[in-house]
């Protein structure tokens, strides 16, 4: 079985522009979670879906960042304007429904983004 | 507050050694889940391993095993005869409050095997 698809694996892009990653989480999954990982602050989850409905975005750093699942097969993450400080690896991971709470999450192999 | 803190920023052992990762954990919760995830080089999280608040039983896996005390709020991981394969960066977890799915990582303890 594929795991959880991202692209693009690797983004470079100036200060100021859009930038979207994508996520395709594995199929039967009803969660869907964004995290960032940097040297600084480590892994931080972003925001959350449940069966496409964002459950928690208090993570998401501010306005600049949004996300959207649109159907159960894919989601993605906006920047916009980026800044040199979202230079980040963002990792995308998925969760089936849990039983008794287990939070088992399946990672994608992340997007690693510089914004010069 | 949910906390997670692995303490060991870098670790390095000559192969064959063996090696114990530390993970101490806070939580109010009674109920909650321990997780450990390795990242290699080559980036991705892979996950090794659950446990949940009411089984303190060790567990091993080959020459992974884990160590899981409520007392202390600990979950440490050693892996026996470390092989070089074994570089990564370690990272313990903690499920969040209720059943959100949220994972609080400890900061991660980057292992280094030496031939």
């Amino acid at each position: 079985d594929a795991g959880v698809i991202q692209s693009p694996r690797h983004e470079v892009t100036e200060m100021g522009q859009e930038v979207t990653l994508r996520c395709k989480p594995i199929s039967g999954h009803d969660y869907l979670f964004w995290y960032r990982q940097t040297m600084m602050r480590g892994l931080e989850l972003l925001i959350y879906f449940n069966n496409n409905v964002p459950i928690d975005d208090s993570g998401m750093p501010e306005d600049r960042f949004s996300a959207k699942m649109p159907n159960a097969s894919f989601s993605t993450l906006k920047i916009q304007p980026s800044e040199p400080r979202d230079s980040a690896v963002y990792f995308c991971a998925s969760s089936p429904t849990r039983q008794l709470s287990s939070y088992e999450q399946y990672f994608g192999p992340g997007t690693r983004l510089t914004v010069t | 507050a949910q906390k997670v803190t692995q303490a060991q920023t870098e670790i390095s052992v000559v192969e064959k050694e063996d090696v114990t990762l530390d993970c101490v954990y806070e939580t109010r919760d009674t109920t909650y889940y321990l997780f450990w995830y390795k990242q290699p080089p080559s980036g991705e999280l892979v996950f090794l391993i659950r446990r949940n608040s009411f089984d303190e039983q060790n567990e091993i896996s080959g020459r992974y095993s884990w160590n899981f005390q409520k007392s202390t709020s600990s979950f440490n991981f050693t892996i026996t005869a470390s092989q070089v394969v074994d570089s990564a960066v370690y990272f313990c977890a903690l499920s969040g409050s209720g059943n959100t799915g949220k994972l609080i990582f400890g900061q991660g303890t980057t292992l280094q095997v030496k031939p």
